[in-house]
């Protein structure tokens, strides 16, 4: 099983709301990570869970928050979200670094 | 942090050509890996190839780490092989992060 897998698939939400995005992965992976997707653009990092510790946050703003419950739960909290916010979120998860990465299928989330 | 550059931005193709995207790195690395990310956006890895030759079906890759690049190679292309192609690359050890070329975007034309 090489599967990860991300809730909801898409979520629109309001610059007021607070919602969540839910990433799962059962392979024993110590790694995992959040990436964010512009149109036309590559994945850019966010943020990498180590041992469900945080190690590295890419000077992300705060209405992005994470959380890792437990080593196969990922989550990503979003709060007082701006337009500009709306991109394909990505969760990803590895054994370590140097070894293979694998990603989910994506979060499309529209902020209006 | 390392440099990835992919080439060519865009590409296209006849059905059935053959055609082969370059990845270049500034630095040595433990993982290089392969992506074809689909018109729904999701990432399938291809081929994890830090070095050597992989082959699966129409597609193989080369990475050559003393000369820092990595070739993908698509032959008999079809339309499905639509998309964006990653090239994506960390330097091992402690470090987690996974850096992404701008990648390649190839239409295929039936």
């Amino acid at each position: 099983d090489t599967e990860v897998t991300q809730t909801p698939k898409h979520l629109v939400m309001g610059m007021t709301n607070k919602k969540s995005l839910k990433c799962e992965q059962h392979m024993g992976h110590r790694a995992m990570y959040w990436y964010k997707q512009k149109a036309k653009k590559p994945p850019e990092l966010m943020f990498v869970y180590s041992y469900e510790k945080l190690s590295i946050n890419e000077s992300v703003p705060s209405r992005f928050s994470p959380e890792c419950p437990n080593s196969s739960l990922l989550n990503l909290h979003l709060h007082a979200l701006q337009p500009e916010d709306s991109a394909l979120y990505l969760c990803a998860s590895r054994q370590g670094s140097g070894n293979t990465i694998y990603f989910g299928e994506g979060s499309w989330l529209t902020v209006v | 942090g390392i440099q990835v550059e992919q080439s060519p931005p865009d590409l296209i193709l006849q059905e059935g050509a053959n055609s082969t995207l370059r990845c270049n790195f500034s630095d040595s690395v433990n993982n290089l890996q392969w992506f074809h990310q689909n018109p729904w956006g999701q990432l399938i890895n291809l081929f994890y190839i830090p070095s050597g030759t992989k082959q699966n079906g129409r597609l193989s890759a080369t990475t050559v780490a003393t000369e820092r690049y990595s070739l993908l190679y698509i032959s008999s292309s079809q339309t499905t092989d639509s998309g964006v192609y990653f090239c994506a690359v960390d330097s091992g050890g402690s470090n987690y992060k996974l850096t992404f070329g701008k990648g390649t975007l190839l239409t295929v034309n039936p």
